[in-house]
């Protein structure tokens, strides 16, 4: 079956602090994980997206990882900012039959506090 | 990079109404269009899917319908709305057969059914 587990459910942290997010998947054939960043109400935005032969990407204060051996990614943010406060998806997506099918996370809600 | 446009932004519909809820996107041609609803504390669920004008795929039997009147234009609709049809309803974009390329999504209808 495909899955994809998000690991904390929610997290509290100190504006400036660092924070890491898990996201173990069950997903195949894979095609590519990407991490979305949602604000309460709103749709969710891209972050990052990574293939099977990237093992790490960067955008900005955000840096993901992936595993495909272990079939893990992470999620890491740094010196994090009150505007961080969000829920953070995970979804990993299979190429079939001309579209992509997406399997979403149930997210990590963060929360940065001053 | 795309932009997609949702409408009404909130909603609060009796059970038993119909509904209609309307997607459109800028900044692509033929993209592959989804549907997708959040429900509060889960992931994601996809509704529907269209590759093109008239092509809509279902994922999970309903009693919501869509339909495709224009390339760019994705439309979700009920006859009699349900309780449980209550969430937060998400239309994405995607460049169709580029599988690495982003979903982009629009800004989301909550819809609350009374």
């Amino acid at each position: 079956k495909n899955q994809v587990e998000q690991s904390p459910q929610s997290l509290i942290i100190l504006e400036g602090k660092n924070c890491t997010l898990q996201c173990n998947y069950t997903v195949s054939p894979f095609s590519n994980l990407r991490w979305y960043k949602q604000d309460t109400g709103r749709g969710p935005v891209s972050l990052t997206i990574m293939t099977f032969s990237e093992n790490t990407k960067s955008n900005g204060r955000y840096t993901a990882t992936l595993d495909a051996d272990t079939k893990q990614s992470s999620l890491h943010i740094t010196a994090s900012q009150l505007s961080d406060s969000a829920s953070y998806i995970c979804v990993v997506s299979r190429f079939s039959g001309g579209y992509q099918k997406v399997t979403f996370g149930t997210g990590t809600k963060l929360q940065v506090i001053p | 990079s795309q932009t997609i446009h949702q409408w009404p932004a909130t909603l609060v519909q009796p059970v038993g109404s119909p509904l209609s809820l309307e997607c459109t996107v800028e900044g692509t041609s033929n993209p592959n269009l989804y549907w997708y609803r959040q429900a509060a504390g889960r992931g994601l669920q996809l509704l529907f899917y269209s590759v093109g004008i008239g092509q809509i795929s279902s994922e999970v039997p309903q009693n919501l319908s869509a339909s495709r009147p224009q390339d760019r234009q994705f439309i979700l609709s009920s006859k009699k709305l349900l309780l449980s049809d209550s969430g937060f309803y998400l239309c994405a974009s995607q460049t169709s057969g580029d599988y690495t390329d982003t979903q982009y999504f629009g800004p989301g209808t909550r819809l609350t059914v009374l």
